[in-house]
Formats: C-alpha cells, sequence, structure tokens
C-alpha cells in the first residue's frame, strides 16, 4: 500500500520569508498524482497545488511550487513570499492513477507565520 | 455556489444514538468519497462512492453506512454511536477520471 511521509510536524517562518515543507512516499507505482492540500482554522480542505508523475517539470502555482524529485519518491512544497493567510495545515497527498483512486494523505504539517 | 457542501457542520449527540450527516454536490462528479479526521488531524478514507457503487471500503465498522440516492448525494449514516467517533468527517467528489478531489467543509461530530 501507498504510504505518505511528512517528517515536520510544525514549522514557523517569518511574513515574506520563504519556507519549504517536506514529503516522501513510497510507492511500487509509476503513474500517480501528488497533491498539496491547505487545510485553515477554517477546516475547508483547498487544493493548493497538483502534480503529475509522468511530467518532469515542477508544478508552480503563483507563490507556492514544488520540488518533484520521482526517483527519491520526494515531494517537498515551497512558500515564497510567506504570507499571514498561509497559516494552516499542510498535507501532501498521493493518488494512484489506476485502480480505485483513493487518494492517501500524509499527517500534516502545520504552519505558522510570524509578522 | 457551494461545490461540495454538508450538512449538518457540527453535531453532537450521546453514545448509543444514530446519526446521519448529509453530502451533496453539484459539480456533476461520478465519484463521491467519504473521509475521517482524527483529533490528530489524520485523514483517512472511508468509503467512495462510483455511480452509486461502492468501490472503496476500508476497515470501517459496519456501524457506518454510506447511502446514496442519487450521483449528486453521499450521506453518511451511523450506528449506536461511540465515543471514538468524534471527528471530522469530510465528503468529497471527483470526475471519475479525474486526479483531484474537491472536499465540503467538513462536519465536527462529537459524541458524548
Amino acid at each position: 500500500a501507498q504510504t505518505v511521509t511528512q517528517s515536520q510536524p510544525e514549522m514557523s517562518v517569518q511574513e515574506a520569508e520563504t519556507v519549504t515543507l517536506s514529503c516522501t512516499y513510497d510507492t511500487s507505482e509509476s503513474d500517480y498524482y501528488l497533491f498539496w492540500y491547505k487545510q485553515p482554522p477554517s477546516r475547508q480542505m483547498i487544493l493548493v497545488i497538483r502534480q503529475e508523475a509522468y511530467k518532469q517539470q515542477n508544478a508552480t502555482e503563483n507563490r507556492f511550487s514544488v520540488n518533484f524529485q520521482k526517483a527519491a519518491k520526494s515531494f517537498s512544497l515551497k512558500i515564497s513570499d510567506s504570507q499571514l493567510g498561509d497559516a494552516a495545515m499542510y498535507f501532501c497527498a498521493y493518488r494512484s492513477a489506476a485502480g480505485t483512486n483513493d487518494m492517501r494523505f500524509g499527517a500534516g504539517t502545520r504552519l505558522t507565520v510570524k509578522p | 455556489d457551494t461545490a461540495v457542501s454538508q450538512t449538518p457542520k457540527y453535531l453532537v449527540t450521546q453514545m448509543g444514538n444514530d446519526k446521519s450527516i448529509k453530502c451533496e454536490q453539484n459539480l456533476g462528479h461520478d465519484t463521491m468519497y467519504w473521509y475521517k479526521q482524527d483529533s490528530k488531524k489524520f485523514l483517512k478514507i472511508m468509503f467512495s462512492y462510483n455511480n452509486k457503487e461502492l468501490i472503496i471500503n476500508e476497515t470501517v465498522p459496519n456501524r457506518f453506512s454510506p447511502k446514496s440516492p442519487d450521483k449528486a448525494h453521499l450521506n453518511l449514516h451511523i450506528n449506536s454511536l461511540e465515543l471514538g467517533d468524534s471527528a471530522v468527517y469530510f465528503c468529497a467528489s471527483s470526475p471519475l477520471l479525474s486526479y483531484e478531489q474537491y472536499f465540503g467543509p467538513g462536519t465536527r461530530l462529537t459524541v458524548t
């Protein structure tokens, strides 16, 4: 079974600075998708960014970018120019491209942004 | 317009009761899901329905039963509630062949 590991339970960043959240995963599949979701105190799960495993180019969405290392099974999230509104729980998730398409989540990283 | 909605947002009930949580999506998606988020924020899938057929059933007690009256709705019914059922329950949906899931706002269930 696929597993997703987020080794940083908590991270802190100064406003306007850059922070990187780590995620590793374990799979024997070659075709899959990876995601970062954000969960602010409102508890709504919000998709931040997604990456297709077959794409070598790292995904970017405004201030959010990923470093996808397929061989190392690593998928880190970089947040540039951090804002107070970025404070939230961040979840890394894996989804197979085949089979039941269920999504596996990591344990989450709580990000605090200091003014 | 709300894409995935859940009712109620908060539910407080006593042990032994039976309760339901409703979920509706207006995205036209083929697959819907239920997740449980425990007190440590860990998210685990419980069920998914594709065109009213159950396609995932993780190791969930049979006190939990998903019911889908149509493609746009997936309700979660829980019998004989236990203290350990206290959690936030999320509904989500996705197109059949899509890789992205859209989540509802969650329902915080507290069993006393």
